[in-house]
């Protein structure tokens, strides 16, 4: 099966710092572009990053630049997203995404979610 | 970059047939076709329903489909089910420096 699975959520305070981790199983991880993508609470979804298969190419929304890292280790089928600096306006859903194969841009696969919460 | 611009909302009752606008720019909807649709259900995850303006992936019923014209994109579900319910969200390209952007989102209500 198909399947990501995110891990490393929590609270953390303003200026803090947090790692999420992407578990991927079930297709070449290798393969494939990934992105993280997150959704405050009761608002919309927004795109925030993306790196290359082979990890050599990223972007960065604005609105993290500077301050969030994506990376990922296809010998362990592993995306991290470490997040540095943390304002309140961070606080949301993450979740794990893959990008769809081939030269079209689209999420297919998406994970469950990890919630990250920055408040004092 | 701006998000795209959907209705917060849209309605229609079991088997009719309704139409969820998403408009961009000339950077974004109007310059690529690789608009796509998402579907979100409360507490989960979206899942992917339309890509490539207008191609379904497989599993998805042919209910669902999308168009583009001009800077503005549609996904139209006819057949309205109830478990159609959702919050909709579409999401263009929009080059390699900004890469895209997703619409504000949709409730559909099946009354």
């Amino acid at each position: 099966e198909v399947q990501l699975v995110e891990s490393g959520g929590g609270l953390v305070q303003p200026g803090g710092s947090l790692r999420l981790s992407c578990a991927a199983s079930g297709f070449t991880f290798s393969s494939h572009w990934m992105h993280w993508v997150r959704q405050a609470p009761g608002k919309g979804l927004v795109w925030v990053l993306r790196i290359s298969t082979d990890g050599s190419g990223t972007t960065y929304a604005d609105s993290v630049k500077g301050r969030f890292t994506i990376s990922r280790d296809n010998a362990k089928n592993t995306l991290y997203l470490q997040m540095n600096s943390l304002r309140a306006e961070d606080t949301a859903v993450y979740y794990c995404v893959r990008g769809i194969k081939g030269t079209s841009v689209a999420f297919d696969i998406w994970g469950q979610g990890t919630m990250v919460t920055v408040s004092s | 970059q701006s998000a795209l611009t959907q209705p917060r909302s849209v309605s229609g009752s079991p088997g009719q047939s309704v139409t969820i606008s998403c408009t961009g720019t000339s950077s974004d909807v109007g310059a690529y076709n690789y608009v796509s649709w998402y579907q979100q259900h409360p507490g989960k995850a979206p899942k992917f329903m339309i890509y490539d303006v207008s191609k379904r992936p497989s599993g998805v019923p042919d209910r669902f489909s999308g168009s583009k014209s001009g800077n503005t994109a549609s996904l139209t579900i006819s057949g309205l089910q109830a478990e159609d319910e959702a919050d909709y969200y579409c999401h263009s390209y929009a080059g390699s420096y900004t890469f895209g952007v997703f619409g504000g989102g949709t409730k559909l209500t099946v009354l």
